[in-house]
């Protein structure tokens, strides 16, 4: 069964030091949404895109998160720099993107980071 | 906003008892309601969907009927096992068209302990 595949699956790093996480959706798969997850609460979305392109980055913290989708496959999410409030799990997602109620969103198994 | 509202956890149960775990939403139009699950140390599994009012999702025992007068989408399972142990999320997305379909907005999530 195709999965969504991320890397690193744990990342402990200083503040002030630049992350990067990477994801690979399921084959054919034209949404992709990175979510970020802290400890005790449900995933609140980061951004989402559609191909290569950002759809919703609303709730992206752009003055030090940067997100792209560069050939519309793969993606890369990065934070520099960190912050302590930044420790979460980063789960990425992906799905066919055909804008269907029956669309469904597949997780990969997240990245786990720990800023101290 | 949209926002999803699960019954306080932890829940912890004997095995083969009844399951129910409170879920409400609010949203405008008839979002699509979803149930995920999260084992530990793994991503999040979708167990189970319904995208119209008085649809009934099921899958692996579990249950939930989409309730648009109540706002609702409650879980239940009847006879629960110590392998259901995992944290349930509750979560829906909009039907309607724009920026925002296909975002996931998730309930803060519900700790389910079963012991044998």
């Amino acid at each position: 069964e195709a999965e969504v595949a991320q890397s690193p699956r744990y990342k402990i790093t200083e503040k002030s030091q630049a992350v990067a996480f990477w994801c690979d959706p399921i084959s054919g798969h034209a949404t992709l949404y990175w979510y970020r997850q802290i400890l005790g609460q449900g995933p609140e979305l980061l951004v989402q895109f559609q191909d290569e392109s950002v759809v919703d980055d609303s709730q992206l913290p752009k003055d030090r998160f940067s997100a792209e989708r560069l050939k519309g496959v793969d993606s890369t999410l990065k934070i520099q720099p960190a912050e302590l409030g930044d420790s979460a799990m980063y789960l990425c997602a992906s799905s066919l993107g055909l804008g269907l109620s029956t669309d469904t969103q597949y997780f990969g198994p997240g990245t786990r980071l720990t800023v101290l | 906003g949209n926002s999803v509202t699960q019954m306080e956890g932890p829940v912890t149960l004997s095995e083969e008892a009844f399951l129910t775990i409170n879920c409400t939403y609010t949203a405008t139009g008839y979002p699509s309601l979803f149930w995920y699950v999260q084992y530990p140390g793994e991503g999040l599994q979708l167990l189970l969907k319904a995208t119209k009012a008085d649809d009934k999702g099921s899958n692996k025992g579990f249950e939930a009927t989409y309730r648009k007068e109540t706002t609702s989408f409650h879980l239940e399972k009847g006879s629960v096992q110590v392998s259901d142990s995992a944290v349930y999320f509750c979560a829906l997305t909009p039907n309607a068209g724009g920026t925002s379909y296909g975002k996931l907005t998730f309930g803060q999530g519900t700790i389910l302990t079963v012991h044998p």
